[in-house]
């Protein structure tokens, strides 16, 4: 079944800078790999997903780029704000349920 | 639009007491349904899915099982609740047609067992 890796487990960052978390994943069949952000005491909540037939999708500060051929992909995230920490998740699937990395807690110093 | 109503929202519970944590969706019909559980400071572990009333897969062999009795409900049963059962409980749905869609989780059951 898929496996997904997640780095780092935590990061720190100034505000104002850039925040990136990389994953990667076993099964060279799946094709959709969501990222979600769960603030503490809450629910996961979907922030931006890529489907394997593009290389980069990008929603105003966020940005996600796959690779395929090495079997990664990572979550960028610019001009980070205190509102931007949480524990931040990656998933994958193909044709099972989404498999999730063990998340990155980022912390943003104001 | 489609919600996710799950409860109870927090839940005490000893040893060997029996569990039942229930989950609707509205606004959707055949949804894929779900079960995940997040251990303190952990990740999301599937614990069980299920494609059609009735039909329940199971992730992790352990004592909850599942069932789904409508097309919109999702109920996570125990007889008897171990220590390592704590953690944080979210139900989720997902569109029908296939698993590589955004899964919408409900706020969750923190179980705290005594």
């Amino acid at each position: 079944g898929e496996n997904v890796e997640q780095h780092p487990s935590t990061l720190s960052v100034q505000e104002g800078d850039s925040a990136v978390i990389k994953c990667t994943y076993s099964d060279s069949a799946s094709n959709y790999f969501p990222w979600y952000k769960q603030e503490l005491g809450k629910r996961p909540q979907l922030i931006i997903d890529i489907r394997s037939n593009v290389g980069e999708k990008k929603d105003q500060r966020i940005a996600v780029t796959l690779n395929k051929t090495a079997k990664h992909f990572s979550l960028h995230i610019t001009e980070t704000q205190p509102e931007d920490s949480a524990v931040y998740f990656c998933a994958g699937s193909g044709n099972t349920p989404l498999v999730f990395g063990k998340g990155t807690r980022l912390s943003v110093i104001a | 639009s489609q919600t996710i109503h799950q409860w109870p929202a927090t839940l005490v519970q000893p040893v060997g007491s029996p569990l039942s944590l229930e989950c609707t969706v509205e606004g959707t019909s055949n949804p894929n349904l779900y079960w995940y559980r997040q251990a303190a400071g952990r990740g999301l572990q599937l614990l069980f899915y299920s494609v059609g009333i009735g039909q329940i897969s199971s992730e992790v062999p352990q004592n909850l099982s599942a069932s789904r009795p409508q097309d919109r409900q999702f109920i996570l049963s125990s007889k008897k609740l171990l220590l390592s059962d704590s953690g944080f409980y979210l139900c989720a749905w997902s569109s029908r047609t296939d698993f590589n869609s955004p899964l919408h989780f409900g706020n969750g059951t923190r179980l705290t067992v005594t």
